[in-house]
């Protein structure tokens, strides 16, 4: 079934650890994006990335980084968690180059909790 | 700044029409979306709107007021699994996704 695959679903993470987020879509899609969604906030778009080889950063970048290797994958790293990332992590996807106009399809998120 | 209204919980009864608003002040605008997104789940593509006007499919309609910078999301026939929070997000002038901290609908029988 084509779409988005998040791993891991869920994860506790000590403080101060690495952790990487990881995100494949098999739909072909030029854009892929990574939010990060918290209880009475909207989805903040933390990296994103247009076309591979490329990565841009979105509203709340700091403490990430995104890699886009090929079309399909595109992982989030955290270098050294703290517990204000404690959140849902979305990963999505669309067919365009960077416009924002077309739709976005989301995965099925990966819950974390830093403590 | 950019923002996105919505409000944030709603209640209606099944087999009613419920109308969740959303207004916005982006920074340009290049369309808006709604998303539905039940507990626990992704936000799934519900509609998109970029001229004035009304959008139907099915039960569910979407509206938008451009130079009222405002829009809004119609159900109708509501069903137990409208149970859902849905999201409204406008895309601005450089194509980035501005959303809305979304709307908890609650439907009771």
């Amino acid at each position: 079934i084509a779409g988005i695959t998040q791993a891991p679903t869920s994860q506790i993470l000590a403080a101060g650890r690495r952790m990487t987020l990881r995100c494949t879509q098999d739909m072909r899609h030029n854009a892929m994006y990574w939010y990060r969604q918290d209880l009475g906030l909207g989805l903040r778009l933390i990296h994103y990335s247009n076309t591979a080889g490329t990565t841009g950063k979105g509203e709340v970048p700091d403490g990430y980084s995104v890699s886009r290797a090929n079309t399909d994958d595109f992982p989030l790293t955290l270098a050294s968690a703290v517990p204000s990332q404690t959140s849902v992590y979305f990963c999505a996807s669309s067919d365009s180059t960077g416009g924002g106009a077309d739709t976005q399809y989301f995965g099925p998120g990966t819950r974390l909790t830093v403590l | 700044g950019q923002n996105i209204d919505q409000p944030t919980e709603m209640t209606a009864t099944e087999g009613a029409i419920v109308q969740i608003n959303c207004t916005y002040q982006t920074s340009g605008f290049n369309g808006l979306f709604w998303y539905q997104q039940h507990a626990g789940e992704a936000p799934t593509f519900l509609s998109y709107n970029v001229l004035d006007g009304l959008e139907e499919k099915g039960r569910f309609s979407s509206f938008l007021s451009r130079s009222k910078g405002y829009s809004y999301l119609l159900l109708k026939e509501l069903q137990m699994k409208d149970s859902a929070s849905y999201l409204c997000a406008v895309t601005d002038s450089n194509y980035q996704l501005i959303w809305g901290a979304g709307t908890k609908l609650i439907i009771k029988p």
